[in-house]
């Protein structure tokens, strides 16, 4: 079975400042993807960015960098000069690769606050 | 930009009734998914449909649950006799490509209250 853990229910960060998020996430597989999922107040869940576990560089997409750490099984996101539009709650997910219906374990989320 | 909506976005209800929750996803999507996630809790697969039949569903989809598809368009998940522990709230899914890193476009949630 796999598990996904997230230990930080809820972090702040001031506008223009970088955090981190943390993931863990327990796996017997070798060959599978994490993402990132990004839910504003009241709105869809979005894809932030995501990670095949295959690959050795770490993805990026904008202001959005992720840590991915195969050995240790950790997933991390990094925000770069966040800004009030990051605001929402951070879901970390797994897919196992060849699973054909693309069921996601998903963490309990991280509440995120960019503070002006 | 195409989403997936669901509807109602809040619904309550009282222990032992009966509940749709419906979905619409985006149109040339072939895969569908039901999650739940109580509060303060993991969000959790629940099930997952193509091809007009389930595909996969997890040890919480238990007879109490159903799903389908009954216009081509719409996608409901029904729960026949509520339980107090069916209060979460419920995303809707949809995908285009299996096998393989496929995005799933989710929607807002319906926030289910049994009381």
């Amino acid at each position: 079975a796999q598990t996904v853990t997230q230990s930080q229910p809820e972090m702040s960060v001031q506008e223009a400042e970088t955090v981190t998020l943390s993931c863990t996430y327990d796996t017997s597989e070798n060959n599978y993807y994490l993402f990132w999922y990004k839910q504003p107040p009241s709105r869809q869940m979005i894809l932030v960015i995501r990670q095949e576990a295959y690959k050795q560089q770490n993805a990026t997409e904008n202001r959005f960098s992720v840590n991915f750490q195969k050995a240790a099984k950790s997933f991390s996101l990094k925000i770069s000069d966040s800004q009030l539009g990051d605001t929402a709650m951070y879901f970390c997910a797994f897919m196992k690769q060849g699973d054909n219906f693309n069921k996601f374990y998903f963490g309990s989320g991280t509440k995120l606050n960019v503070k002006p | 930009e195409p989403e997936v909506t669901q509807t109602p976005s809040h619904q309550v209800t009282q222990m032992g009734q009966e509940v749709i929750l419906r979905c619409v996803p985006i149109s040339n999507h072939l895969y569908f998914y039901w999650y739940r996630q109580i509060l303060g809790q993991k969000v959790e697969f629940l099930v997952s449909f193509y091809n007009n039949e389930i595909s996969e569903k997890s040890e919480i989809f238990d007879d109490q649950f159903s799903v389908e598809r009954p216009d081509g368009s719409n996608f409901t998940l029904k729960i026949r006799s509520t339980k107090l522990e069916d209060s979460a709230m419920y995303f809707c899914a949809s995908g285009r490509i299996a096998g393989g890193p496929t995005e799933q476009f989710f929607g807002p949630g319906t926030r289910l209250t049994v009381l």
